[in-house]
């Protein structure tokens, strides 16, 4: 199973909105509606911020939102802010799981 | 408070085996799916194995299928990676995650770091 893709790094300035992208097949991202989105600051644990393609666990912000089209997950956050630098990472169920590759965020 | 604490990582010759552990508390564990997924050095994170609530379904990576075992015991709420001829693409920290049922990993381990090198 191919990790799912995801861009090397993405950048905004603080209150600006990003997204991120995270692209697979009609074999994971495309067929299940099983996408979940992981922050993770360097050294530390993944943390949960988008489980079922756009929900949202319990104590994660509303400025983080999750989509789907087609073959392709996409991860927003709005309202940027300096903590939320980290490298973030979609995951999809495809059989098994396949996370993709990682996207470092940089807030400039 | 709801936690998982790895345990049983370290330096092992190419070859060898190692046996992760993971406790958790906080949470009743015989409910819960639960997985293990590793990060080499620098690198993304990779899923390694699946283990049911009661522990009857099981599935692994193609990278570890055959090498490494997954087994829990609930009454101990102890997750554990048996894992048998260690290769260098094997470092990597590992973490055990809980799953609600829907791959969406919601706890955390700190990780343990296993290093394979002579």
């Amino acid at each position: 199973q191919s990790a799912l893709t995801q861009p090397a790094s993405v950048s905004g300035s603080p209150g600006q909105s990003i997204t991120i992208s995270c692209t697979g097949t009609s074999s994971d991202v495309g067929s299940y509606n099983l996408v979940s989105w992981y922050q993770q600051h360097p050294g530390k644990a993944p943390k949960l911020m988008i489980y079922e393609v756009s929900k949202r666990p319990s104590g994660v912000s509303n400025r983080f939102s999750g989509s789907k089209s087609g073959n392709t997950a996409s991860l927003t956050i709005s309202g940027l802010q300096a903590e939320d630098e980290a490298d973030y990472y979609c995951c999809s169920y495809a059989g098994s799981v396949v996370f993709g590759g990682g996207t470092k965020l940089t807030v400039l | 408070e709801v936690q998982l604490v790895e345990s049983g990582g370290g330096l092992v010759q190419p070859g060898g085996s190692l046996r992760l552990s993971c406790a958790a508390s906080g949470f009743t564990f015989s409910s819960y799916e639960m997985n293990w997924v590793r990060q080499a050095p620098g690198k993304g994170l990779e899923w390694v194995s699946y283990i049911s609530s009661s522990g009857s379904t099981i599935y692994y990576a193609d990278s570890v299928k055959g090498r490494f075992t997954i087994s829990r015991d609930n009454a101990k709420n102890s997750l554990y990676l048996q894992m048998n001829s260690l290769r260098a693409e094997d470092t990597a920290v590992y973490y055990c995650a809980r799953d609600p049922g829907f791959i969406a990993f919601d706890i955390w381990g700190q990780g343990t770091m296993v290093t394979v090198s002579s």
